[in-house]
């Protein structure tokens, strides 16, 4: 299986800033890696695949980069609602793994 | 607009069994593969498995495959889990999500809570 190592697992921020989140894979998965966020009480929201394609309706301060093993999603100049829990996942194969996620808090 | 909700989750005993649910609404659920995914309550995220758009094919996480089986009925647009010789590991937040062709889970539900104890 891939394991997808992410980090920070923590992150404080204050709104106006930037911040990156990252997750590496065991082995290599070509571009193919998904990023989620999750916030209370509201569906799991996908915001990036393959690597850096955003999901229609994905604001674009969002940005994710990266290939092989090593990959970042970026928030550029933070808004109050981008708060909540980040989730980095290899959809390049089987089994489909994600990584240990990311609380981003103020 | 895509909507799934899950139901079926509860208390159920160490050693049960478990159907959970899954209906979908607002795009054509028979063209699409379908995964559930759990997340533990230490947040921990875990891919269950997914299904063939037309239920012929299924694929499962190695450490699930024996107990875990995922079908769905297209004509009712609904997913099912059934869990069978449920244990304590198997507490968690139940996850009805559509799979993107390339793989990625772009619509998820709302979760259906199971917790397994005696």
């Amino acid at each position: 299986d891939v394991q997808m190592t992410q980090s920070p697992s923590n992150l404080a921020a204050s709104p106006g800033e930037s911040v990156s989140i990252n997750c590496k894979a065991s082995k290599s998965i070509s571009k193919y890696v998904a990023w989620y966020q999750q916030k209370p009480g509201k569906a799991n929201k996908l915001l990036i695949y393959s690597g850096s394609t955003l999901q229609s309706g994905t604001p674009s301060r969002f940005s994710g980069s990266g290939s092989g093993t090593d990959f970042t999603l970026t928030i550029r100049n933070l808004e109050p609602e981008d708060f909540g829990l980040y989730y980095c996942q290899q959809h390049n194969e089987y089994p489909r793994t994600f990584g240990g996620g990311t609380k981003l808090e103020l | 607009e895509v909507q799934l909700v899950e139901s079926g989750g509860g208390l159920v005993k160490p050693g049960a069994s478990l159907k959970l649910s899954c209906v979908a609404s607002g795009f054509t659920f028979s063209d699409y593969w379908m995964s559930w995914v759990r997340q533990t309550p230490g947040k921990t995220m875990e891919w269950i498995g997914d299904i063939k758009y037309d239920g012929s094919y299924t694929h499962y996480a190695p450490s699930l495959k024996n107990r875990f089986t995922i079908s769905r009925d297209n004509a009712k647009s609904t997913l099912y889990l059934q869990m069978s010789n449920v244990r304590s590991e198997d507490t968690a937040t139940y996850y009805c999500t559509r799979t993107n062709p390339y793989w990625y889970f772009d619509f998820w539900g709302p979760g259906t809570m199971v917790t397994v104890s005696s």
